[in-house]
């Protein structure tokens, strides 16, 4: 079946500018979550769903990083205000279930780089 | 907070050699353990995994991986490395966190094997 699938693949921006980065999970999927991965460095947890709410934001690393999954399915992490230090890889993962049986399948990721 | 150390950032090897990357934690209570590869172009994928039982684990691709408690260490293994070996190798580890859940991942920095023909 199809993987976690995340768009848009790359993105250039302006520092300043808000960017939205959508995140597709494997259906079913109950629980979703988003890494940043800056070069050199491991993935770093930012936060993550269980079906539509919120569950843990604590990796998020100021306000103006915000993440919503309304639906359940697709999840949405927008950066506010660009910032040269936000350019990183944002990885998005699924499991399909919220135990300690915790696979997690990643997605392609969005790699991100702010002028 | 749990931490993940991965001691050798780049490793090169010719074929046939064999592979040891080493992973120490630094957590007191139960954890679950992950070695994730990343081909290159390819997605992050699961190679083995350990959350309790046998310490030594098997997984993909004749990888395996031996959980030792009393050193916090989760060593990845593979007597004999191919060409298509070449990835970058990452461990991690989940720890209880504010829910109760097993959800916060954290991943080591990484080590890139290349393996020479």
């Amino acid at each position: 079946g199809a993987g976690v699938s995340q768009s848009p693949r790359y993105k250039v921006t302006k520092r300043g500018q808000d960017v939205a980065l959508r995140c597709d999970p494997i259906s079913g999927h109950v629980s979703l979550y988003w890494y940043r991965q800056a070069l050199g460095q491991g993935p770093e947890f930012l936060t993550y769903f269980n079906y539509e709410a919120q569950q843990d934001k604590s990796g998020l690393p100021n306000d103006r990083f915000s993440a919503e999954r309304p639906e359940g399915s697709i999840s949405t992490l927008t950066i506010q205000r660009t910032e040269q230090r936000d350019s990183a890889m944002y990885r998005c993962a699924s499991s399909p279930l919220d135990s300690r049986d915790n696979e997690q399948f990643f997605g392609p990721g969005t790699r991100l780089t702010v002028l | 907070a749990q931490s993940v150390s991965q001691h050798n950032h780049h490793v090169i090897l010719s074929e046939a050699a064999s592979l040891e990357l080493g992973c120490n934690y630094s957590y007191g209570g139960t954890v679950n353990l992950f070695w994730y590869v990343q081909y290159p172009g390819q997605h992050l994928q699961l190679l083995l995994k350990y959350f309790s039982g046998d310490p030594l684990v098997k997984g993909i691709k004749g990888f395996e991986a031996e959980f030792i408690k009393s050193k916090f260490s989760f060593n990845l293994r593979k007597p004999s490395v191919q060409w298509s070996d070449t990835a970058e190798y990452f461990c991690a580890v989940n720890a209880p966190g504010r829910s109760g859940g097993y959800q916060k991942v954290t991943f080591g920095i990484g080590t890139k094997l290349q393996v020479i023909p």
